[in-house]
Protein backbone atom coordinates (compact mmCIF):
# COMPACT_ATOMS: atom_id res chain seq x y z
CA UNK A 1 0.00 0.00 0.00
CA UNK A 2 1.69 3.38 -1.47
CA UNK A 3 -0.42 5.62 0.79
CA UNK A 4 1.14 9.04 2.34
CA UNK A 5 -1.28 11.15 4.36
CA UNK A 6 -1.41 14.77 5.20
CA UNK A 7 -3.44 16.87 7.39
CA UNK A 8 -5.23 19.44 7.13
CA UNK A 9 -6.32 19.43 3.58
CA UNK A 10 -6.51 23.20 3.55
CA UNK A 11 -5.14 25.63 5.57
CA UNK A 12 -6.02 29.34 5.70
CA UNK A 13 -3.35 31.93 8.36
CA UNK A 14 -2.42 35.08 9.00
CA UNK A 15 0.74 36.22 9.17
CA UNK A 16 1.34 36.23 12.92
CA UNK A 17 0.01 32.34 13.06
CA UNK A 18 1.83 29.51 13.94
CA UNK A 19 0.31 26.53 12.80
CA UNK A 20 1.88 23.09 11.88
CA UNK A 21 1.56 20.00 8.76
CA UNK A 22 1.35 17.26 9.34
CA UNK A 23 2.66 13.79 6.75
CA UNK A 24 2.31 10.25 7.71
CA UNK A 25 3.32 7.03 5.97
CA UNK A 26 3.31 3.36 6.89
CA UNK A 27 4.69 2.01 4.30
CA UNK A 28 8.20 1.66 6.15
CA UNK A 29 9.86 4.09 4.48
CA UNK A 30 13.23 6.12 5.95
CA UNK A 31 13.18 8.77 3.87
CA UNK A 32 10.30 11.44 3.57
CA UNK A 33 10.25 14.96 1.62
CA UNK A 34 8.71 18.08 1.85
CA UNK A 35 8.23 20.34 -1.29
CA UNK A 36 6.23 23.47 -1.97
CA UNK A 37 4.11 23.44 -5.37
CA UNK A 38 3.10 26.81 -6.67
CA UNK A 39 -0.07 27.09 -9.32
CA UNK A 40 1.45 26.30 -12.89
CA UNK A 41 4.98 25.14 -11.44
CA UNK A 42 6.65 22.11 -10.55
CA UNK A 43 7.27 20.80 -7.21
CA UNK A 44 10.34 22.36 -5.62
CA UNK A 45 12.11 20.04 -2.88
CA UNK A 46 12.44 21.93 0.16
CA UNK A 47 13.53 19.43 3.05
CA UNK A 48 14.67 15.92 2.98
CA UNK A 49 15.04 13.78 5.64
CA UNK A 50 16.98 10.11 5.66
CA UNK A 51 16.23 7.89 8.73
CA UNK A 52 15.17 10.66 10.85
CA UNK A 53 17.62 13.11 10.65
CA UNK A 54 17.27 16.06 8.23
CA UNK A 55 19.98 15.83 5.30
CA UNK A 56 18.92 18.67 2.48
CA UNK A 57 17.50 21.87 3.43
CA UNK A 58 17.39 23.32 -0.10
CA UNK A 59 17.90 27.48 1.43
CA UNK A 60 14.38 27.33 2.96
CA UNK A 61 13.45 30.37 4.98
CA UNK A 62 13.30 29.92 9.09
CA UNK A 63 9.84 30.61 9.21
CA UNK A 64 9.75 27.43 7.70
CA UNK A 65 10.77 24.45 10.08
CA UNK A 66 10.68 20.81 9.87
CA UNK A 67 10.54 17.94 12.33
CA UNK A 68 10.87 14.07 12.33
CA UNK A 69 9.56 12.71 15.61
CA UNK A 70 9.96 9.08 14.19
CA UNK A 71 9.88 7.36 10.90
CA UNK A 72 6.84 7.14 10.05
CA UNK A 73 6.01 11.04 10.46
CA UNK A 74 7.08 14.42 9.36
CA UNK A 75 5.96 18.08 10.22
CA UNK A 76 6.61 21.46 8.93
CA UNK A 77 6.15 24.09 11.61
CA UNK A 78 5.37 27.50 9.97
CA UNK A 79 5.43 31.20 12.11
CA UNK A 80 5.41 34.46 10.19
CA UNK A 81 4.56 33.41 7.16
CA UNK A 82 4.28 35.99 4.15
CA UNK A 83 1.49 35.61 1.51
CA UNK A 84 3.58 34.84 -1.43
CA UNK A 85 4.11 31.57 0.76
CA UNK A 86 0.76 30.39 -0.04
CA UNK A 87 1.06 27.11 -1.98
CA UNK A 88 0.83 23.80 -1.97
CA UNK A 89 2.50 21.88 0.21
CA UNK A 90 3.53 18.15 -0.73
CA UNK A 91 5.20 15.43 1.61
CA UNK A 92 6.58 12.48 -0.15
CA UNK A 93 8.41 8.87 1.14
CA UNK A 94 10.89 6.90 -0.43
CA UNK A 95 12.17 3.69 0.66
CA UNK A 96 15.91 5.36 1.13
CA UNK A 97 16.92 8.23 -0.56
CA UNK A 98 19.75 6.63 -2.42
CA UNK A 99 21.34 3.57 -2.92
CA UNK A 100 24.53 2.83 -5.44
CA UNK A 101 24.29 6.77 -6.65
CA UNK A 102 20.69 6.02 -7.83
CA UNK A 103 17.37 6.84 -6.36
CA UNK A 104 14.16 5.61 -4.91
CA UNK A 105 11.06 6.37 -5.77
CA UNK A 106 9.01 8.31 -3.80
CA UNK A 107 5.60 9.01 -3.64
CA UNK A 108 3.28 11.65 -2.27
CA UNK A 109 0.39 12.76 -0.28
CA UNK A 110 -2.67 14.37 -1.16
CA UNK A 111 -1.03 17.92 -0.07
CA UNK A 112 -2.06 20.78 2.06
CA UNK A 113 -3.30 23.94 0.69
CA UNK A 114 -2.23 26.60 2.38
CA UNK A 115 -3.53 30.30 2.11
CA UNK A 116 -1.45 33.10 3.97
CA UNK A 117 -3.77 36.23 4.47
CA UNK B 1 22.19 24.06 -11.60
CA UNK B 2 20.62 20.92 -12.78
CA UNK B 3 17.78 21.84 -15.41
CA UNK B 4 15.30 19.04 -16.21
CA UNK B 5 13.52 20.93 -19.71
CA UNK B 6 9.88 19.45 -21.26
CA UNK B 7 7.46 20.59 -23.85
CA UNK B 8 5.09 22.74 -21.81
CA UNK B 9 2.46 21.88 -24.35
CA UNK B 10 -0.29 21.91 -24.60
CA UNK B 11 0.14 18.44 -26.45
CA UNK B 12 -3.50 17.03 -27.84
CA UNK B 13 -4.17 13.92 -29.49
CA UNK B 14 -7.27 11.72 -30.71
CA UNK B 15 -8.52 8.90 -28.08
CA UNK B 16 -6.82 5.72 -29.27
CA UNK B 17 -3.49 7.80 -30.38
CA UNK B 18 0.04 7.30 -29.05
CA UNK B 19 1.19 10.28 -27.19
CA UNK B 20 4.78 11.00 -26.64
CA UNK B 21 6.41 13.41 -24.42
CA UNK B 22 9.60 13.92 -24.00
CA UNK B 23 12.36 15.53 -21.12
CA UNK B 24 15.82 16.68 -22.21
CA UNK B 25 18.12 17.12 -19.54
CA UNK B 26 21.32 18.94 -18.69
CA UNK B 27 23.45 16.67 -15.67
CA UNK B 28 25.25 13.67 -17.47
CA UNK B 29 25.91 12.71 -14.11
CA UNK B 30 21.73 11.59 -13.29
CA UNK B 31 21.55 7.83 -13.12
CA UNK B 32 17.61 7.90 -11.79
CA UNK B 33 14.82 9.22 -14.19
CA UNK B 34 10.94 9.28 -12.93
CA UNK B 35 7.81 10.28 -15.08
CA UNK B 36 4.87 11.72 -12.95
CA UNK B 37 1.45 12.41 -13.89
CA UNK B 38 -0.35 15.22 -11.76
CA UNK B 39 -4.29 15.87 -12.59
CA UNK B 40 -5.45 19.31 -11.63
CA UNK B 41 -5.66 20.31 -8.38
CA UNK B 42 -4.35 16.82 -7.15
CA UNK B 43 -0.21 15.21 -6.23
CA UNK B 44 1.63 13.86 -8.32
CA UNK B 45 1.27 10.40 -9.01
CA UNK B 46 3.99 8.06 -9.96
CA UNK B 47 3.94 6.50 -13.26
CA UNK B 48 7.54 4.81 -13.74
CA UNK B 49 11.42 5.07 -13.36
CA UNK B 50 13.88 4.40 -15.89
CA UNK B 51 17.55 4.00 -14.34
CA UNK B 52 18.94 2.01 -17.72
CA UNK B 53 19.21 3.02 -21.58
CA UNK B 54 16.76 1.61 -23.54
CA UNK B 55 12.72 0.88 -22.94
CA UNK B 56 10.92 -0.12 -19.97
CA UNK B 57 7.36 -1.04 -20.46
CA UNK B 58 4.44 -1.03 -17.68
CA UNK B 59 0.46 -1.84 -19.42
CA UNK B 60 -0.08 1.22 -21.61
CA UNK B 61 3.14 3.26 -20.64
CA UNK B 62 6.59 2.45 -22.19
CA UNK B 63 9.39 4.62 -20.62
CA UNK B 64 12.44 5.39 -22.98
CA UNK B 65 15.76 6.18 -21.77
CA UNK B 66 18.99 7.71 -23.73
CA UNK B 67 21.61 8.76 -21.67
CA UNK B 68 24.15 9.74 -24.20
CA UNK B 69 21.61 12.31 -25.61
CA UNK B 70 20.09 13.30 -22.48
CA UNK B 71 16.98 12.44 -22.86
CA UNK B 72 13.86 10.35 -21.37
CA UNK B 73 10.88 10.26 -22.97
CA UNK B 74 7.17 8.53 -22.16
CA UNK B 75 4.67 7.13 -24.77
CA UNK B 76 1.15 6.20 -23.51
CA UNK B 77 -0.69 3.93 -25.69
CA UNK B 78 -4.48 3.64 -26.86
CA UNK B 79 -4.48 7.18 -24.97
CA UNK B 80 -7.95 7.93 -23.24
CA UNK B 81 -9.51 10.75 -22.09
CA UNK B 82 -8.56 9.98 -18.30
CA UNK B 83 -4.91 10.40 -19.41
CA UNK B 84 -5.30 14.26 -19.85
CA UNK B 85 -2.97 15.34 -17.22
CA UNK B 86 0.22 17.51 -16.79
CA UNK B 87 3.15 14.97 -16.99
CA UNK B 88 6.12 15.69 -14.69
CA UNK B 89 9.73 14.30 -15.65
CA UNK B 90 12.05 14.12 -12.99
CA UNK B 91 15.42 12.95 -11.95
CA UNK B 92 17.57 12.32 -9.59
CA UNK B 93 20.96 13.19 -8.23
CA UNK B 94 22.24 12.64 -5.30
CA UNK B 95 19.70 13.43 -2.62
CA UNK B 96 18.18 15.46 -4.90
CA UNK B 97 14.70 15.52 -6.81
CA UNK B 98 14.60 18.30 -9.80
CA UNK B 99 11.15 18.38 -11.76
CA UNK B 100 10.90 19.57 -15.29
CA UNK B 101 8.05 22.02 -16.24
CA UNK B 102 5.45 19.45 -16.89
CA UNK B 103 3.71 18.70 -20.23
CA UNK B 104 0.38 19.16 -20.61
CA UNK B 105 -1.55 16.37 -22.09
CA UNK B 106 -5.20 16.66 -23.74
CA UNK B 107 -6.75 13.68 -24.90
CA UNK B 108 -9.80 14.62 -27.21
CA UNK B 109 -12.62 12.19 -27.15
Amino acid sequence: DTEVTQTPKHLVMGMTNKKSLKCEQHMGHRAMYWYKQKAKKPPELMFVYSYEKLSINESVPSRFSPECPNSSLLNLHLHALQPEDSALYLCASSHKTTSGGAMYEQYFGPGTRLTVT
Amino acid sequence: QKEVEQNSGPLSVPEGAIASLNCTYSDRGSQSFFWYRQYSGKSPELIMSIYSNGDKEDGRFTAQLNKASQYVSLLIRDSQPSDSATYLCALGYGQNFVFGPGTRLSVLP
